[in-house]
């Protein structure tokens, strides 16, 4: 079974621009999660999406958004890019989004803004 | 204040030795405790997840202990192999809060031959 594929793998932005990450869960999964992760704060959980509905959500400004399509797969939108949202986007699917899931990360998008 | 707070930050073993790793949390009620182990450029892999009720739980030379008396939980790694070389990251979730998970910010283990 295919694992959850990001794309792109990498990309570089200026400063003010907008970006859209794509991520595919693993084939049967209906939960996507998105997390951040940079050197100084770890890994921060920004949304979880079921079912084309998003269930939970971080402490993210709302210049991060997702969406999920009726296939489960999902993508993450940022607008007016900021030089601190450098970082390492991860995106996790797992079967019905229960907490005892065992969740399956992608390998992520690293995102760089000049 | 991070409510997930782990220890030693990095670690430096030499191959065939047993190390522990510590994770202190103050997330209270939590469902459960997770660890993680994630190589350098790929995304984090599940080791094990346990509930308030369990005290232990392995996966191969993986074992990972609960005491939810003083929220701690450690992850003991038998017999490093020079592929334990990886951060490895705890993570707290709270009871209907579904994956807002609370991460630590890891500890970086290096095994050197």
């Amino acid at each position: 079974k295919a694992g959850v594929t990001q794309t792109p793998r990498y990309l570089i932005k200026t400063r003010g621009q907008q970006v859209t990450l794509s991520c595919s869960p693993i084939s049967g999964h209906r939960s996507v999660s998105w997390y951040q992760q940079t050197p100084g704060q770890g890994l921060q959980f920004l949304f979880e999406y079921f079912s084309e509905t998003q269930r939970n959500k971080g402490n993210f400004p709302g210049r991060f958004s997702g969406r999920q399509f009726s296939n489960s797969r999902s993508e993450m939108n940022v607008s007016t890019l900021e030089l601190g949202d450098s970082a390492l986007y991860l995106c996790a699917s797992s079967l019905s989004g229960q907490p005892a899931d065992t969740q399956y990360f992608g390998p992520g998008t690293r995102l760089t803004v000049l | 204040k991070n409510q997930v707070e782990q220890s030693p930050q990095s670690l430096i073993i030499l191959e065939g030795k047993n190390c522990t790793l510590q994770c202190n949390y103050t997330v209270s009620p939590f469902s459960n405790l997770r660890w993680y182990k994630q190589d350098t450029g790929r995304g984090p892999v599940s080791l094990t997840i346990m509930t308030f009720s369990e005290n232990t739980k392995s996966n191969g030379r993986y074992t990972a202990t609960l005491d939810a008396d003083t929220k701690q939980s450690s992850l003991h790694i038998t017999a490093s192999q020079l592929s334990d070389s990886a951060s490895y990251i705890c993570v707290v979730s709270a009871p209907h809060s579904g994956y807002a998970l609370n991460f630590g910010k890891g500890t970086s283990l290096l095994v050197t031959p």
